[in-house]
């Protein structure tokens, strides 16, 4: 149980362009998306948070006009990389939260974005 | 702030052997820690996580150690396979809210 499945798990894409990654929870509902960024030999790095039916909170230094989170139910939320540019080439990674105080995290398998 | 780190960036251990990895913390209030494996090119895989009303977690090969007096962690494996090879994070979190990760630990298995 408690599955999230990250779409597309590869992407290339043109400067200037703008990329959509999902990621939908198969088997629960996702009160929470976290959505991270990892860059080569680093670790993950938080983006932003999402809650269903709010807007998303944003990490300090991360554009929120660049990168829109939309968590419109509580079974998919989908992070769209606007204007794309090389730097933002990078693993993008959703951590859904799941349940209440027993509850836990279920990863996506992340999306690899490759900008040129 | 809060921080989660590792003591040692890479780890090489004879296949069969056991390993620990560590983790040091600073949030003492942290009630929830993860520990993940990535595999190169691949995304984070989930190992095992532990709560912090215990101290010791047990799962298939590997074994969770939780010490909040100094606001340790640690990761266990057992007889450890080529398979094992990967970057280790852990993680940690606070009243639910967002997993903070460490720096990762790099483990190479010798054949």
């Amino acid at each position: 149980g408690a599955v999230v499945s990250q779409h597309p798990s590869r992407v290339i894409c043109k400067s200037g362009t703008s990329v959509k990654i999902e990621c939908r929870s198969l088997d629960f509902q996702a009160t929470t998306m976290f959505w991270y960024r990892q860059f080569p030999k680093q670790s993950l790095m938080l983006m932003a948070t999402s809650n269903e039916g709010s807007k998303a909170t944003y990490e300090q230094g991360v554009e929120k006009d660049k990168f829109l989170i939309n968590h419109a139910s509580l079974t998919l939320s989908t992070l769209t990389v606007t204007s794309a540019h090389p730097e933002d080439s990078s693993f993008y990674i959703c951590i859904a939260r799941w349940g209440g105080g027993g509850g836990g995290y279920t990863f996506g398998s992340g999306t690899r974005l490759t900008v040129v | 702030g809060e921080s989660v780190g590792l003591h040692l960036p890479t780890l090489s251990v004879q296949e069969g052997d056991n390993s620990i990895i560590n983790c040091a913390y600073s949030n003492s209030a942290s009630d929830y820690f993860i520990w993940y494996k990535q595999e190169s090119g691949k995304g984070p895989q989930f190992i095992i996580d532990i709560r912090s009303n215990m101290d010791k977690r047990q799962g298939q090969r590997v074994t969770v150690l939780l010490n909040k007096t100094v606001k340790h962690l640690s990761l266990q494996i057992a007889a450890t396979q080529p398979g094992d090879s990967a970057v280790y994070f852990c993680a940690e979190n606070f009243g639910n809210e967002k997993l903070t990760f460490g720096t990762g630990t790099r483990l190479t298995i010798i054949p």
